[in-house]
């Protein structure tokens, strides 16, 4: 069966980076899209952005260009999200997600999720 | 300020039918696949359905989805205690390149 693993909370100061990790099990981790979407606090969700993890592509949201960086190593099934010049409003719980269906043309909805990753921002 | 507009709430008793809205645009909604995520309180969010009205394996059929042009919604038939949840929208948008979600609806099973 599919499954998502994330890395485990995380505190950080403010300007420092961050890296969450996502360990997928169960299917071709080469075949799917892998999203980022995160939820502050009692908020809703707000997509960062998603990885081909056969090419390497990557597209981000507007909102993170320059700050986020998402790679992957499919040596081990692997997707990360780095997020840099933290700010107390980063602090989230940031989820992956793979795309439902395989194969690298539109997206088809978020099938599959990570249990999540706190991170806290705070000085 | 989410681009697809949900109301906040909405609620039911157990055995009625529900309906949350979803409004967009033509470059998301107008022009793209519908997606509902329901999200129960503590835990990660999950889809229930996709491509505007088809439900992933596993998810009753008492949930149902539909699109009118730029808007869409989700019905819950035959309501029970275990879908109070967090309802979430979601298309693709054109303009900004990447899918949108609504603000949530928070489903109360009175």
């Amino acid at each position: 069966q599919v499954q998502l693993v994330q890395s485990g909370a995380e505190v950080k100061k403010p300007g420092a980076s961050v890296k969450v990790s996502c360990k997928a099990s169960g299917y071709t981790f080469t075949g799917y899209y892998m999203h980022w979407v995160r939820q502050a606090p009692g908020q809703g969700l707000e997509w960062m952005g998603r990885i081909n993890p056969n090419s390497g592509g990557t597209n981000y949201a507007q909102k993170f260009q320059g700050r986020v960086t998402m790679t992957r190593d499919t040596s081990i099934s692997t997707a990360y999200m780095e997020l840099s010049r933290l700010r107390s409003d980063d602090t989230a719980v940031y989820y992956c997600a793979r795309d439902l269906f395989k194969g690298f043309g539109s997206s088809q909805g978020l099938g599959y999720w990570g249990q999540g990753t706190l991170v806290t921002v705070s000085s | 300020q989410s681009v697809l507009t949900q109301p906040p709430s909405a609620s039911g008793t157990p055995g009625q039918r529900v309906t949350i809205s979803c409004s967009g645009s033509s470059s998301n909604i107008g022009s793209n696949y519908v997606y509902w995520y329901q999200q129960l309180p503590g835990t990660a969010p999950k889809l229930l359905i996709y491509r505007n009205n088809q439900r992933p394996s596993g998810v009753p059929d008492r949930f149902s989805g539909s699109k009118s042009g730029t808007s869409a919604s989700l019905a819950i038939s035959g309501l029970r205690s275990e879908d109070e949840a967090d309802y979430y929208c979601a298309a693709w948008d054109d303009s900004l390149s990447g899918p949108i979600f609504g603000g949530g609806t928070k489903l109360t099973v009175l």
